[in-house]
């Protein structure tokens, strides 16, 4: 059973909405992940957060803005968004934020954008 | 820079057929760790194994089994006996222990396994 948690499962929204997606661990995990997955594609890393600090931005577009309010949760804030930011949202975590620790993904979250 | 090749985009099998999904990666970095994943159409990746470039020791988990060659650069995952609860896509990756790419997995294309009953 997962025990990351990501809300909402799916989500509709207008390019000129402003939303959000929320994840939550509940596994005392210090580090958590954001990616992407497009379509039959692999899964993409856009943010890093390791002890509530950003440690890794993938060059992602600033329509995209995480948050790490504490250790156990995750926030990525959406704004603006184009139709091809229609992904399936998954976040992550692990327990130190070390490279060689399993990631531990949640359900994710089915975007559409139109 | 890293790859990860998994050349197999779909595999079709009949249950209870034993099945063998090929990964095999490049890195330039002597340390690096090795992942097999499941995402079911539901949509979580569900972690399969970890190996770390260390260990080549071939790994049995029920009807899982991974066979890691560095001199070939593979990490292949066979499932014996599948089951249609199987059907899944799988993908392989990889992650450094240093460099530019540090933190940062790398996945295959995913290899899309169906199992007919």
């Amino acid at each position: 059973d997962t025990e990351v948690t990501q809300t909402p499962k799916h989500l509709v929204m207008g390019m000129t909405n402003k939303k959000s997606l929320k994840c939550e661990q509940h596994m005392g995990h210090r580090a958590m992940y954001w990616y992407k997955q497009k379509a039959k594609k692999p899964p993409e890393l856009m943010f890093v957060y390791s002890y509530e600090k950003l440690s890794i931005n993938e060059s992602v577009p600033s329509r995209f803005s995480p948050e790490c309010p504490n250790s156990s949760l995750l926030n990525l804030h959406l704004h603006a968004l184009q139709p091809e930011d229609s992904a399936l949202y998954l976040c992550a975590s692990s327990p130190w934020g070390e490279v060689q620790e399993t990631q531990y993904f949640g359900p994710g979250t089915r975007l559409l954008v139109l | 820079a890293q790859k990860v090749t998994q050349a197999q985009t779909e595999i079709s099998v009949v249950e209870k057929e034993d099945v063998t999904l090929d990964c095999v990666y490049e890195t330039r970095d002597t340390t690096y760790y090795l992942f097999w994943y499941k995402q079911p159409p539901s949509g979580e990746l569900v972690f399969l194994i970890r190996r770390n470039s260390f260990d080549e020791q071939n790994e049995i988990s029920g009807r899982y089994s991974w066979n890691f060659q560095k001199s070939t650069s593979s990490f292949n995952f066979t499932i014996t006996a599948s089951q249609v609860v199987d059907s899944a896509v799988y993908f392989c990756a990889l992650i450094n222990a240093g460099g530019t790419s540090y933190g940062k997995l790398t996945f295959g294309q995913g290899t899309i396994l169906t199992v007919h009953p």
